[in-house]
């Protein structure tokens, strides 16, 4: 079964705003990661994310983490065309040796 | 080289062909990943290997078996696949054999089974 869902399923901006997508997960975590996929092809690790890490960025990037609510945010500021992709969180498991992608969010950067 | 190479880049076979699919990395990684993709949906891990020797198969059906030759690389042999299984096939590799590395993965073989 999948453990990460994400929403919005699709988001379309025009470039230069910011892009916000959340990911929600069922059981505790030791980390979340995001990664990026461009149409079809492999993916890209973007962040790691601890589960006693509240909060870490990295370039226009910012990545929240509440455990509480068992769920992240990804936050891509300033956002390019070049960043049209679709970006998975994925989370390990903190028992029984899981590791889970989300179901996705499908961006579109409008040039 | 932080590269994972996968070929072929793409492989149209029947249902009573055998085929592989070859995963090279030369990163020094002591774990790699077979996932399967379908259009419009995440990855699914498939197996996982660490330090050369499965570690987790993740109820995969036995006409996907996988092997790994040496710590470079990975392959998934193919058997008696079903239209089904048409799918984006992404190798990965990681430093560590936990979860906890970040996934380095191939561009990706895209499998048609006719």
């Amino acid at each position: 079964s999948q453990q990460g869902e994400e929403d919005p399923q699709a988001l379309s901006i025009q470039e230069g705003e910011n892009a916000t997508m959340n990911c929600s997960y069922k059981t505790s975590i030791n980390n979340l990661q995001w990664y990026r996929q461009n149409s079809g092809r492999g993916l890209v690790h973007l962040i790691l994310i601890r589960s006693n890490e509240r909060e870490k960025h990295s370039g226009r990037l910012r990545v929240t983490l509440d455990t509480s609510k068992k769920s992240s945010s990804l936050l891509i500021t300033a956002s390019r065309a070049a960043d049209t992709a679709s970006y998975f969180c994925a989370t390990d498991a903190a028992t029984g040796n899981q590791f889970y992608f989300g179901t996705g969010t499908s961006l579109t950067v409008i040039p | 080289d932080t590269e994972v190479t996968q070929t072929p880049k793409h492989l149209v076979m029947g249902m009573t062909n055998k085929k592989s699919l070859k995963c090279e990395q030369h990163m020094g990684h002591r774990a790699m990943y077979w996932y399967k993709q379908k259009a419009k949906k995440p990855p699914e891990l498939m197996f996982v290997y660490s330090y050369e020797k499965l570690s987790i198969n993740e109820s995969v059906p036995s006409r996907f078996s996988p092997e790994c030759p040496n710590s470079s690389l990975l392959n998934l042999h193919l058997h008696a696949l079903q239209p089904e299984d048409s799918a984006l096939y992404l190798c990965a590799s990681s430093t560590g054999t936990a979860y906890s590395y970040e996934q380095y993965f191939g561009p990706g073989t895209r499998l048609t089974v006719t």
